[in-house]
């Protein structure tokens, strides 16, 4: 079976140091691969997909970054944080389906991270 | 832009009852998929059931039915039966069916749905 990991599962940075969060994906070859941000009292914002390795597409323009070194590991990055940087941050995959049109994505427990 | 709307910011009901959470949208598509998740305190989103435009028939999966009115661009949930673990923040996202970035979810704000027992 699939299982998605997320680590850490919280942080606490300062304002301006840098930030990574890793999202691997076990079970699956070649996922879809999502990172969303959650702020408090809001809903689910995409911030990046990518359908293949080195393939990453941006949906808001922000001091993030996300990189797919490997075909199951996704990782997002900021060289300095911003207090606005704070939220839940979830990863996501899903498998394209071309028959069905249709990818149901399934999300990672997430990362907290409060800038400070 | 395809926006998803949740009027309801909290709901709550009764254990063995029915409620009904709303979601409207805006598309100009004519292709695209509906869903509803759930997001419960361990913050774990999970699906909870899916409509595909192209089809007339509600979607239902056991106590969990939708309400798709396309023309009024509204999908309501239907939850019968209501169970303590039911409570959890209920999300309602849209996603186009074919054609560019196609694979993006846009997402509601969300419904708090507390279970009174």
């Amino acid at each position: 079976s699939q299982t998605i990991h997320q680590w850490p599962a919280t942080l606490v940075q300062p304002v301006g140091s840098p930030l990574s969060l890793e999202c691997t994906v076990e079970g699956t070859s070649n996922p879809n691969l999502y990172w969303y941000r959650q702020a408090a009292g809001r809903g689910l914002q995409l911030l990046f997909y990518s359908v293949g390795i080195g393939q990453i597409s941006s949906e808001v323009p922000q001091n993030l970054s996300a990189s797919r070194p490997q075909d199951r590991q996704f990782i997002l990055s900021s060289k300095k944080l911003l207090l606005s940087d704070s939220g839940f941050y979830l990863c996501a995959w899903s498998v394209p389906r071309a028959a069905h049109a249709w990818d149901e994505q399934y999300f990672g427990p997430g990362t907290r991270l409060t800038v400070t | 832009a395809q926006t998803v709307t949740q009027s309801q910011p909290e709901m709550s009901v009764q254990e063995a009852e029915t409620v009904t959470l709303s979601c409207t949208y805006d598309t100009s598509e004519s292709d695209y998929y509906l869903f509803w998740y759930k997001q419960p305190p361990s913050r774990q989103m999970i699906l909870v059931i899916r409509q595909e435009a192209y089809k007339q028939q509600n979607a239902t999966e056991n106590r969990f039915s939708v309400n798709f009115q396309k023309a009024a661009k509204s999908f309501s949930l239907k939850i019968s039966d209501s169970q303590l673990g039911d409570a959890a923040m209920y999300f309602c996202a849209y996603r186009r069916g074919s054609g560019g970035s196609n694979y993006k979810l846009t997402f509601g704000k969300g419904t708090l749905l507390t279970v009174n027992p």
